[in-house]
């Protein structure tokens, strides 16, 4: 089955730590991988993807296919980073993305 | 200049009325998408379409139904709406590049159902 697992819902930290938000995923083809942020009620907005290999904002994300694993990871985090963060699965060649549950990252002063 | 836009941005309605969303999308993107977002802020298609055509429908209650005029439009029509269907929904577009699939999300529409 085609999943994305982000097993925190809320990550809480304090400004200039480091950052990891865990993901997941169960597929069996070759994954294509995405992190997406929707900061407080606006659009989600792509963060990185793991074929373009970027680092946006400070984040980077690698796969690691023997873990099954995408974890975003920023070395000092900043209170603009508090957000919700999606990891998220490209299905097959039908576009379609499975979205893990989401962690809410909240940065404290 | 908004790439994907959607209307209204907040509906709030009547258990039983039938409502519909709009969104449009300026980029020349050849595939749509609805999602829905729930009160747990978990995200799910729910249908995608490829140049007005349908490609994808996920077990949605067929009180939903989207229509593709054409490639740039794509609205959804709930007929007799349930409170379970408060929620937020998104439309997005896609595209693929080297890099894959690319996405343009809209800034959602927030259905409250009372």
């Amino acid at each position: 089955a085609q999943r994305v697992t982000q097993p925190e819902k809320l990550l809480s930290v304090f400004k200039g730590a480091p950052v990891e938000l865990k993901c997941n995923y169960s597929y069996s083809g070759s994954p294509e991988l995405f992190w997406y942020v929707q900061y407080s009620r606006q659009r989600l907005q792509l963060l990185l993807r793991h074929i373009s290999r970027e680092s946006i904002k400070g984040f980077t994300a690698d796969l690691n296919k023997g873990e099954t694993s995408f974890h975003l990871k920023k070395p000092f985090a900043q209170e603009e980073d508090s957000a919700m963060y999606y990891c998220a699965l490209g299905s097959g060649n039908t576009g379609k993305l499975i979205f893990g549950q989401g962690t809410t990252l909240q940065v404290k002063p | 200049d908004t790439a994907v836009s959607q209307t209204p941005k907040y509906l709030v309605t009547q258990m039983g009325n039938d409502k519909s969303i709009k969104c449009e999308q300026n980029l020349g993107h050849d595939t749509m998408y609805w999602y829905k977002q729930d009160s747990k802020k978990f995200l799910k298609i729910m249908f995608s379409y490829n140049n007005k055509e349908l490609i994808i429908n996920e077990t949605v209650p067929n009180r939903f139904s989207p229509k593709s005029p054409d490639k740039a439009h794509l609205n959804l029509h709930i007929n007799s709406l349930e409170l379970g269907d408060s929620a937020v929904y998104f439309c997005a577009s896609s595209h693929q590049d080297r890099f894959g699939y690319g996405y343009t999300f809209g800034s959602g529409t927030r259905l409250t159902v009372v």
